[in-house]
């Protein structure tokens, strides 16, 4: 079956512009997470979803930075006036949503990489 | 705080030889442990987790990790190096307080 898909899988925008990424879970996937890897790094936790609510955002490194799943399935993360140090790969994770949510298997897409010159 | 740490940025072992992944971790809870493994190219995939039961865990393509609570360690472990093993790995930790924390990952590459 289909897995989590991510586009673009590469993007390229000039300092100051807004951007914004796409995540499409599995479906039936109720929990959806957003995470930054930075070069050389592990993935960073930004925000976490069940259905359309957005349970955690603690991750979220500014206010410039905003996510949403409006209808429970598709999501968007969205980053406005971008800087040099967004650049990342973003990567989107589903699971389902047996409690306790954090210990399932999160199932994740192939990022988004966002180079911010 | 909680923290994971990943012991060696690279390990490089032969085809056929055991394969050691260093990672441990500070909570002042037990937390659920997993390993990810990162293909270049492709997402990550769970190769195994412990979450309180049975501390010897399995996991696909012959890789185990062992929970030691002592040591506050979650060792990754495989007998026979493959060639196809050749990716990066993470180490991460789950813990309803601290949420979820990667390990900044070790890169494995097999000598033919």
């Amino acid at each position: 079956g289909a897995g989590v898909s991510q586009s673009p899988r590469y993007k390229v925008a000039k300092r100051g512009q807004d951007v914004a990424l796409r995540c499409d879970p599995i479906s039936g996937h109720v929990s959806l997470f957003w995470y930054q890897q930075a070069l050389g790094q592990g993935p960073e936790f930004l925000t976490y979803f069940q259905n359309e609510a957005q349970l955690d955002k603690s991750g979220l490194p500014s206010d410039r930075f905003f996510a949403e799943r409006p209808e429970g399935s598709v999501s968007t993360l969205k980053i406005q006036r971008t800087q040099q140090e967004d650049s990342a790969v973003y990567l989107c994770a589903s699971s389902l949503a047996v409690e306790p949510v954090l210990v399932q298997e999160q199932y994740f897409g192939p990022g988004t990489r966002l180079t911010v010159t | 705080a909680q923290s994971v740490t990943q012991l060696d940025s690279h390990v490089s072992v032969s085809e056929g030889t055991p394969v050691l992944l260093r990672c441990n971790y500070s909570s002042s809870y037990s937390p659920s442990l997993f390993w990810y493994v990162q293909h270049p190219n492709k997402g990550l995939q769970l190769l195994l987790k412990y979450t309180s039961a049975a501390t010897l865990v399995k996991g696909i393509n012959g890789f185990e990790a062992e929970f030691k609570k002592s040591e506050t360690s979650f060792h990754l472990t495989k007998p026979s190096a493959h060639m196809s093993d050749a990716a990066e790995y993470f180490c991460v930790a789950y813990s309803s307080a601290s949420k979820i924390i990667f390990g900044s990952g070790t890169r494995l590459s097999i000598r033919p």
